[in-house]
């Protein structure tokens, strides 16, 4: 098993641009969300999923977007890209039947200058 | 709504001493409760969890015991090492919230040897 796997692992964008954060994870659980951590803000909620077709926002989901087509994968889109978007982004799954004792990926580190 | 308060680090400590995080939280009914590690340039991981009132959630040398009376769940080692340091958030869920959990701002640990 992989776990929760997160793709790219850093990346810099320029203000204005989109780009795809990609998350997997390979135990078949039902719950999947995102979070972005911040210093000093804890980690906060942007999407989540509660399965395929299924998705929800968080605490703070202006600027990005979630689908999930399958169970397997949950991308986090940024469409146009803001300094406030700098942050370190985490993706967590968890099964419907353990009380969301969640899974995390090991993160997304995005810049945007 | 549901929220999760956590001290405020950072906590300095020396080998072997002893260690107290405190975590309260806010929720209806009977929510599960977790702390989770983050060690440096990682993800989170699951330390501990407890689902109901009275339990004890342990790991690694770590407890917590979920109080509903006083609605605490510090975090608890009798004697850390170098390589505890890390961040250490709490965290709760509920059943009617399905994938989200609600996670306290994290608390820095630092042990010198």
């Amino acid at each position: 098993n992989a776990g929760v796997t997160q793709t790219p692992k850093f990346q810099v964008l320029k203000t204005g641009q989109s780009m795809t954060l990609q998350c997997a994870q390979d135990m078949n659980h039902e719950y999947m969300s995102w979070y972005r951590q911040d210093p000093g803000m804890g980690l906060r909620l942007i999407h989540y999923s509660v399965g395929a077709g299924i998705t929800d926002q968080g605490e703070v989901p202006n600027g990005y977007n979630v689908s999930r087509s399958t169970t397997e994968d949950f991308p986090l889109r940024l469409l146009s890209a803001a300094p406030s978007q700098t942050s370190v982004y985490f993706c967590a799954s968890s099964s419907a039947g353990t009380s969301n004792e969640q899974y995390f990926g090991p993160g997304t580190r995005l810049t945007v200058t | 709504g549901d929220s999760v308060t956590q001290m405020e680090g950072p906590v300095t400590l020396s080998e072997e001493a002893f260690l107290t995080i405190n975590c309260t939280y806010t929720a209806t009914g009977y929510p599960s409760l977790f702390w989770y590690v983050q060690y440096p340039g990682e993800g989170l991981q699951l330390l501990l969890k407890a689902t109901k009132a009275d339990d004890k959630g342990s790991n690694k040398g770590f407890e917590a015991t979920y109080r509903k009376e006083t609605t605490s769940f510090h975090l608890e080692k009798g004697s850390v090492q170098v390589s505890d340091s890390a961040v250490y958030f709490c965290a709760l869920w509920r059943g009617s919230t399905l994938g989200r959990l609600y996670f306290g701002r994290g608390t820095q640990l630092t042990v010198w040897p």
